[in-house]
């Protein structure tokens, strides 16, 4: 089992949808997570870090972690055709290092 | 403010030479990475510095060895190129690596590296 998992997708939203994105891990001690966005041909840029239960907003941007189920999420409200991408949900474990999940690509239909 | 920057941006080996990927940053973090992507894997870590004067060893580190060189520089070494590494390798920089908030990984443009 990977540490990280995420479904591959793709995961296909109209534009102007809200589209969830899900990562579930199996380290109990993390402590840090976060999401990053990949264009094709491209290097991943951070969307969110999230370190407490709970949600925590950006702009069109929630993260969601609960660490008692091991699940944290994105969700994008008012989906974008730009918003397009691979989604990478990024989790450190007790060695400092993160482990990525293989992302979810997303995308948005105008 | 170029943030972390990676040479060179594409490469052609044949099996068996050797190559250095070069990658500096500029942004007075502490700790620099080492990663291979590659379709259907993920992201995975090869070598890591966590500060100046220290490395360690990923989940995949075979083939490959790593020079701290100095704060802003973090080179990548592969001393017998092999058709399985093959693949994109990006470098990365977070301010530190242990706390919270300050461990945000920053990633450069990436190396597109093919081995013959």
């Amino acid at each position: 089992q990977k540490e990280v998992e995420q479904n591959s997708g793709p995961l296909s939203v109209p534009e102007g949808a809200i589209a969830s994105l899900n990562c579930t891990y199996s380290d109990r001690v993390s402590q840090s997570f976060f999401w990053y966005r990949q264009y094709s041909g491209k290097s991943p840029e951070l969307i969110m870090s999230i370190y407490s239960n709970g949600d925590k907003e950006d702009g069109r941007f929630t993260a969601q972690l609960n660490k008692a189920s091991q699940y944290v999420s994105l969700l994008i409200r008012d989906s974008q055709p730009s918003d397009s991408a691979t989604y990478l949900c990024a989790v450190k474990n007790a060695g400092n290092m993160l482990t990525f999940g293989g992302g979810t690509r997303l995308m948005v239909k105008p | 403010n170029a943030g972390v920057t990676q040479t060179p941006k594409f490469q052609v080996l044949k099996t068996g030479q050797s190559m250095t990927l070069q990658c500096a940053q500029d942004m007075n973090h502490n700790s620099m990475y080492w990663y291979r992507q590659d379709p259907g894997m993920g992201l995975r870590l090869i070598y890591y510095s966590a500060s100046e004067g220290t490395t360690d060893k990923g989940e995949v580190p075979n083939g490959y060895n790593v020079s701290r060189l100095n704060k802003r520089e973090f080179s990548l070494r592969l001393e017998s190129a092999a058709p399985s590494q093959t693949s994109v390798y990006f470098c990365a920089s977070s301010e530190a690596a242990g706390a919270p908030n300050t461990d945000t990984q920053y990633f450069g443009p990436g190396t597109r590296l093919t081995v013959l």
